[in-house]
């Protein structure tokens, strides 16, 4: 059990550039989720896969925001255009059975938009 | 809608004191589950507890112990003599059928030496 990996740890780009940040959750782990936290804040929910499936997306995942899980395996966040209120660590989190378990947590990709 | 507050911000102890972190919460739901997570600097959330809606007995893990009150929705933490490796970020989480995982605020607590 190698745990949640999230690549990269930090990211900083430019005001509309195009950034794609990569989930491997626990090999086992059919769910996963990604949430965003803010300084001093929460994490909130952005989107929930099951398998390969999107089951369910927040109000909060603009246009803008894309996810994937081709073949039910790792996961990926693009978002276009981004913009600083976009400024923000992006976690992921898988589970294994069903969405009432505990989440398992990655560490985390930092993201600066300057 | 679902709502889960921890009005402390913040909240520093010297090293063996006693600690407790409040959680309330606010849901419509009969069935809900109740987290707790804490978040050291290294910034992942690790899970401490799970209880569900029809479970209110108190629960002692250690130096871990959880107070859930249905009446007052609340499901506070305490920590008994705490340690400087307890300093991070506390959350109180709820999930409903309905809503995915809701965190509340978190409380930072430092922990003096």
């Amino acid at each position: 059990d190698t745990g949640v990996s999230q690549n990269p740890r930090h990211k900083i780009t430019k005001r509309g550039q195009n950034v794609t940040f990569r989930c491997d959750p626990i090999s086992e782990h059919n769910r996963l989720y990604w949430y965003r936290q803010t300084l001093g804040q929460g994490p909130e929910f952005l989107t929930y896969f099951q398998n390969e499936a999107q089951l369910e997306k927040s109000r909060l995942l603009s246009d803008r925001f894309s996810a994937e899980r081709p073949k039910g395996s790792f996961s990926t966040l693009e978002i276009q255009r981004t913009e600083q209120g976009d400024s923000a660590m992006y976690l992921c989190a898988s589970s294994y059975r069903d969405r009432y378990e505990k989440l398992f947590f990655g560490s985390g990709t930092q993201l600066s938009v300057l | 809608a679902q709502k889960v507050t921890q009005a402390q911000t913040e909240i520093s102890v010297v090293e063996k004191e006693d600690v407790t972190l409040d959680c309330v919460y606010e849901t419509r739901d009969t069935t809900y589950y109740l987290f707790w997570y804490k978040q050291p600097p290294s910034g992942e959330l690790v899970f401490l507890i799970r209880r569900n809606s029809f479970d209110e007995q108190n629960e002692i893990s250690g130096r871990y112990s959880w107070n859930f009150q249905k009446s007052t929705s609340s499901f506070n933490f305490t920590i008994t003599a705490s340690q400087v490796v307890d300093s991070a970020v506390y959350f109180c989480a709820l999930l409903t059928a309905g809503n995915m995982l809701t965190f509340g605020g978190g409380t930072r607590l430092m922990v003096k030496p």
